[in-house]
């Protein structure tokens, strides 16, 4: 079945820091999305990348995907206390499958 | 304009009894999917429907049912609970059964002892 891997599982920093996740996968990927949850929280969708070698950016965050679409990244620059979460991948397998696999997450804290 | 809604917020349940919970979409929205998140995982899916059918299922048993009604609003039922079943269960709407953004609501925190 679909493998994806996050890392690092957990990422501390001081506010101002950068931070950057990492989404893996074992099989070519449709597309992917990105999703935050703040501690007590449910999921929130931040982004839906599609294309080989795409990068998108909203505010200090920005999304890439791999040009064998097989890995995915997020990174926030000059980390603020207001970035504090987990932050999941969710991949699409190739081939007309619309099941998500989500990743373990990356928990980011930010301190102060 | 209502975000997606989930009842009951907690429950407490015994080994071997059955539970439902309950969803309604965000407004709009006409497909609901169920996700089960084990503490510290990644959202797992269950199950999604569509036109009051299920459309596509993630790897669980039988156990686990769900329900779509007119109104777009879905029931999940687990039945002869076991403690693994403990979990925040979610439930996610979106526009279509694609690869849509969805719309995660609060969830239920499931507790079975």
């Amino acid at each position: 079945g679909q493998q994806v891997m996050q890392i690092p599982q957990y990422q501390h920093v001081q506010e101002g820091e950068d931070f950057t996740t990492y989404c893996n996968s074992s099989t070519t990927l449709s597309n992917i999305q990105w999703y935050k949850q703040r501690p007590g929280g449910h999921p929130v969708f931040l982004i839906q990348l599609v294309k080989s070698g795409e990068v998108k950016k909203q505010k200090r965050l920005t999304f890439q995907f791999g040009e064998a679409k097989k890995n995915s990244s997020l990174h926030i620059t000059a980390t603020q206390t207001t970035d504090v979460g987990t932050y999941f991948c969710a991949v699409f397998a190739s081939g007309g499958s619309y099941i998500p696999t989500f990743g373990r997450g990356t928990s980011l804290i930010v301190h102060p | 304009d209502a975000g997606v809604t989930q009842s009951p917020t907690h429950l407490i349940k015994t080994r071997g009894q059955q539970v439902t919970l309950r969803c309604s979409p965000k407004s709009g929205h006409d497909t609901v999917s169920w996700y089960q998140q084990a503490l510290g995982q990644g959202p797992q899916f269950i199950f999604q429907y569509y036109e009051e059918e299920e459309r596509q299922r993630g790897n669980f048993p039988d156990r686990f049912s769900g329900h779509q009604f007119p109104n777009y609003s879905s029931e999940l039922n687990v039945n002869a609970l076991l403690l693994g079943d403990s979990a925040l269960y979610l439930c996610a709407s979106s526009l279509g059964t694609g690869a849509y953004e969805q719309y995660f609501g609060p969830g239920t925190r499931l507790t079975v002892t």
